[in-house]
């Protein structure tokens, strides 16, 4: 397996432009998660998906931010309008359990992050 | 709000030295994972602990859940400069699939 793929890797873009960012998660994952990462605040969630549906949208950030996973093999982070105070490296990860149960298979696979940039 | 702080932020070292890397909280979690990150790329997961005073080994790696399940450590021995990398603790609870990370320390291990 390709492992979680996002695309862009790299985005530039001036303030007010929307931004939409891409992650395909790994076949057969149930759970699908996008986190933020800066050097301030670190590794936060935003939001998690299962089975295609929004569980947990309590980090994402404001409205100008929305998550949409319309199939179980793309999702989408979009950002309108985008801020300076928006860069970050975004991650998408997947799992194929729950993290609480214990066991195998809760393993969350990250992908290798699209760095926006906000000017 | 649940926080995860870690200690040191930054470890530079010599290869062959050993150091311990600290992850505490005032919450009680179910579960602790540690990943390591390098530079454009995502984490990868090393280890999952779960039951409290549970230790755990992974080739020169140890790591340790406290018995109050709110702390762990992880322990390198001889690191080598294969070890460098953002190393991040991260705490689950029973209900949900939310992830709350620590800040990372960042590890330079020097030849």
């Amino acid at each position: 397996d390709a492992g979680v793929i996002q695309s862009p890797r790299h985005e530039v873009t001036e303030m007010g432009q929307e931004v939409t960012l891409r992650c395909k998660p790994i076949s057969g994952h149930d759970y699908l998660f996008w986190y933020r990462q800066t050097m301030m605040r670190g590794l936060e969630l935003l939001i998690y998906f299962n089975n295609n549906v929004p569980i947990d949208d309590s980090g994402m950030p404001e409205d100008r931010f929305s998550a949409k996973m319309p199939n179980a093999s793309f999702s989408t982070l979009k950002i309108q309008p985008s801020e300076p105070r928006d860069s970050a490296v975004y991650f998408c990860a997947s799992s194929f359990r729950p993290l609480g149960l214990a066991g195998e298979g809760n393993e969350q696979f990250f992908g290798p992050g699209t760095r926006l940039t906000v000017l | 709000t649940q926080l995860l702080e870690q200690s040191p932020q930054f470890l530079s070292i010599q290869e062959g030295e050993n150091l311990t890397v600290y992850c505490n909280s005032s919450s009680v979690f179910s579960s602790l994972q540690w990943y390591r990150q390098e530079p454009g790329e995502g984490p990868v997961l090393l280890v999952t602990v779960v039951t409290g005073g549970e230790v755990k080994k992974l080739k020169r790696l140890t790591f340790q859940f406290g018995d109050a399940r709110k702390d762990s450590s992880l322990h390198i021995t001889a690191a080598q400069p294969g070890d460098t990398g953002l190393y991040l603790c991260a705490g689950g609870k029973t209900s949900g699939s939310r992830l709350t990370f620590g800040e990372g320390t960042q590890l330079t291990v020097n030849p």
